[in-house]
């Protein structure tokens, strides 16, 4: 069974970082980090190729989020620096390089003083 | 930048009824076109692949159409387990992108 599960979440000032982390029962797929503000859409924020040769971000995190992946851990990562009150969301990672097939239970990141 | 607009934002619905969620691209995207359903507090779950293509486990009644720029998503003989919020995704151009999404209630 696919299972995909994020860790890492929590509650951080403005301009602090995390790391997100999804560990997934799998290794070779294009795995996406998606985010959904409290009572908002969700949001692409960034794609990441099986091989790490294909790497994508929203112009929204481009330039202070990196997204990286051990597939010998069948692990996918999400460095957050300079966090900012707009990145409060619930983060999910997904499986897929067209459709998203299978989707982890989120993990909650509050940016706040 | 690809633009999906769903029509209605909110839909309160009577059981057994039938519902119709559209989906209207800002440019051609063929079929590269997804639909999910959330239900509060879960995580968004796949309904519908390339416009039209059913997913294993998922009712009948969920069905969708469309190519282009016009898409709809149609629940057929609706159930209270379907209140949710629906969501279509593009694929068909970098970047991917989501519709604002349509919560449907049962009345």
């Amino acid at each position: 069974e696919v299972q995909l599960v994020e860790s890492g979440g929590g509650l951080v000032k403005p301009g602090g970082s995390l790391r997100l982390s999804c560990a997934a029962s799998f290794s070779s797929y294009t795995m996406n980090w998606v985010r959904q503000a409290p009572g908002k859409g969700l949001e692409c924020i960034s794609s990441i190729s099986s091989s790490s040769t294909y790497i994508y971000y929203a112009d929204s995190v481009r330039g202070r989020f990196t997204v990286s992946r051990d597939n010998a851990k069948s692990s996918l990562y999400l460095q957050m620096n300079s966090l900012r009150a707009e990145d409060t969301a619930v983060y999910y990672c997904a499986k897929g390089d067209t459709y998203f097939d299978y989707w982890g239970q989120g993990t909650l990141v509050t940016v706040s003083s | 930048e690809i633009v999906l607009t769903q029509s209605p934002d909110f839909q309160s619905v009577t059981p057994k009824e039938k519902v119709t969620i559209t989906c209207r691209a800002s440019q051609s995207i063929g079929s590269g076109l997804h639909w999910y359903q959330q239900k509060p507090d879960q995580s968004p779950k796949l309904l519908i692949k390339y416009a039209s293509q059913s997913i294993s486990g998922v009712p009948s009644r969920f069905s969708g159409s469309g190519s282009g720029t016009d898409f709809t998503l149609t629940i057929n003989s609706l159930e209270a387990e379907d209140a949710a919020a629906y969501y279509c995704h593009q694929s068909s151009s970098s970047p991917a992108t989501f519709g604002g999404g349509t919560k449907v209630e049962i009345k």
